[in-house]
């Protein structure tokens, strides 16, 4: 069965350093989004991606953060000075269509120092 | 904005039925969604109901959907230790792409 796959499974980085998280989303899929969550919290909505523009971002999605799907299969989320609060499990998710159902990927974990 | 609570906790006897809460404030949700999460692992999608209908039910898992109230409960019969993870609640709204909103999670702890 196709899934969504995440690397690193796990990061970590010093504050200001940037990260980039890649994902490789379900091979027919359209819709792409980045999720976090930090450790006891909910899971947050950062970004929405279709037709290679973002479609949505949350206010957690600021300057610091972009977003790029460089080639027919990565979706890349990058970070470009980390901070601390930047801490936690980052999923990618990918759909078939917009009212589609999401399938997320198993995650990557970052910590920033 | 929208909203989406869940109980934090539960605890089951293996064999025994389980009843996981959520409540949601977004009137225009077009689906809702039971995620799992098991440790250290991804959120895996279990169920998922479209707003018209008020009960799905598959396999062990059997959804409830009260539009009126905003509440959605996810029942799974028989529950097994390998049941054991956080179930998450999500909503989407109408909009193409849209995002989800997720519930803080509920934990569930099956006791053999």
């Amino acid at each position: 069965e196709p899934e969504v796959t995440q690397t690193p499974s796990h990061q970590v980085t010093q504050m200001g350093q940037e990260v980039i998280l890649r994902c490789v989303p379900i091979s027919n899929h359209l819709y792409f989004y980045w999720y976090r969550q930090i450790l006891g919290q909910k899971v947050e909505f950062l970004v929405s991606f279709y037709n290679n523009e973002i479609s949505e971002k949350s206010e957690i999605f600021d300057d610091q953060f972009s977003v790029e799907r460089p080639d027919g299969s990565n979706f890349t989320l990058k970070i470009r000075s980390t901070k601390l609060e930047d801490s936690a499990m980052y999923f990618c998710a990918s759909a078939s269509g917009g009212q589609e159902t999401q399938y997320f990927g198993p995650g990557t974990r970052l910590l920033v120092l | 904005g929208e909203d989406v609570e869940q109980s934090l906790f539960l605890s089951v006897r293996e064999g025994d039925s389980s009843v996981i809460n959520c409540t949601y404030t977004d009137s225009s949700s077009t689906y809702l969604y039971w995620y799992k999460q098991e440790p250290g692992a991804g959120l895996q999608l279990l169920t998922y109901i479209f707003s018209n209908m008020d009960m799905k039910q598959d396999q062990r898992l059997t959804v409830l959907l009260n539009k009126k109230d905003k509440h959605l409960s996810l029942r799974i019969a028989d529950t097994q230790t390998g049941d054991s993870a956080i179930y998450f609640c999500a909503e989407s709204g109408k909009a193409a792409g849209n995002k989800l909103t997720f519930g803080g999670g509920t934990r569930v702890l099956v006791k053999p």
